[in-house]
């Protein structure tokens, strides 16, 4: 049974850079027609999709923070990341980490499985 | 990128049914049939429920039903049950390659 686990910082300052990382377990990061993105939902808000990527490397990035995303992967890991630059308080969201299955490995819009979330505040 | 546009609440009573509305363009919902809706009762991670407007992932019951007419995408419950008191959230994949999600919807069972 695939699972997704976040991890990463619950405190950054403003300014600096947040790290999060996603380890998969029970399947493989390298399967194709999956694709592992990013979502985040700011206390007591909507979600919010900051960027999906394929094993392979080709990224999807939310226009609106395009400029500050960063999504890689580490096959050897099983893992894949996020790093947002230049952060503010309007970034302190739950951040998390999801799969995204299409059997014509074309699209990444509907997630199946999602990991558990993690709180990211920004504040100094 | 705009939000898809939600109703910010609805309610029914158990055993009734509820639809909730998500809005797009022409650039989103009313070219793509790929429409997803989740579920979300507080203090949880969303759960996929609707996938490609109309098709539910395994497990999900079938009194939940998707359906789209132009730029416009429904997720109808029948026969409400206490357990589906939650936030439910569209999206959207769109003509830039993106993912929009909806402002989402309150569901409350009276």
């Amino acid at each position: 049974q695939l699972q997704l686990q976040e991890s990463g910082p619950g405190l950054v300052k403003p300014s600096e850079t947040l790290s999060l990382t996603c380890t998969v377990s029970g399947g493989s990061i390298s399967s194709s027609s999956y694709y592992w993105g990013w979502i985040r939902q700011p206390p007591g808000k909507g979600l919010e999709w900051i960027g999906s990527m394929y094993y392979s490397g080709s990224t999807y990035y939310n226009p609106s923070l395009k400029s500050r995303v960063t999504i890689s992967v580490d096959t050897s890991k099983n893992q894949f990341s996020l790093k947002l630059s230049s952060v503010t308080a309007a970034d302190t969201a739950v951040y998390y980490c999801a799969r995204s299955y299409d059997s014509s490995g074309y699209y990444y819009d509907a997630f199946d499985i999602w990991g558990q979330g993690t709180m990211v505040t920004v504040s100094s | 990128q705009s939000a898809l546009t939600q109703p910010p609440s609805v309610s029914g009573s158990p055993g009734q049914s509820v639809t909730i509305s998500c809005t797009g363009t022409s650039s989103d919902v009313g070219s793509y049939n790929r429409v997803s809706w989740y579920q979300q009762p507080p203090g949880t991670a969303p759960k996929l429920m609707i996938y490609e407007v109309s098709n539910r992932p395994s497990g999900v019951p079938d009194r939940f039903s998707g359906s789209k007419s132009g730029n416009t995408a429904s997720l109808t419950i029948s026969g409400l049950q206490a357990e589906d008191e939650a936030d439910y959230y569209c999206s959207s994949y769109t003509s830039s390659r993106d993912v929009v999600f909806g402002g989402g919807t309150k569901l409350t069972v009276l």
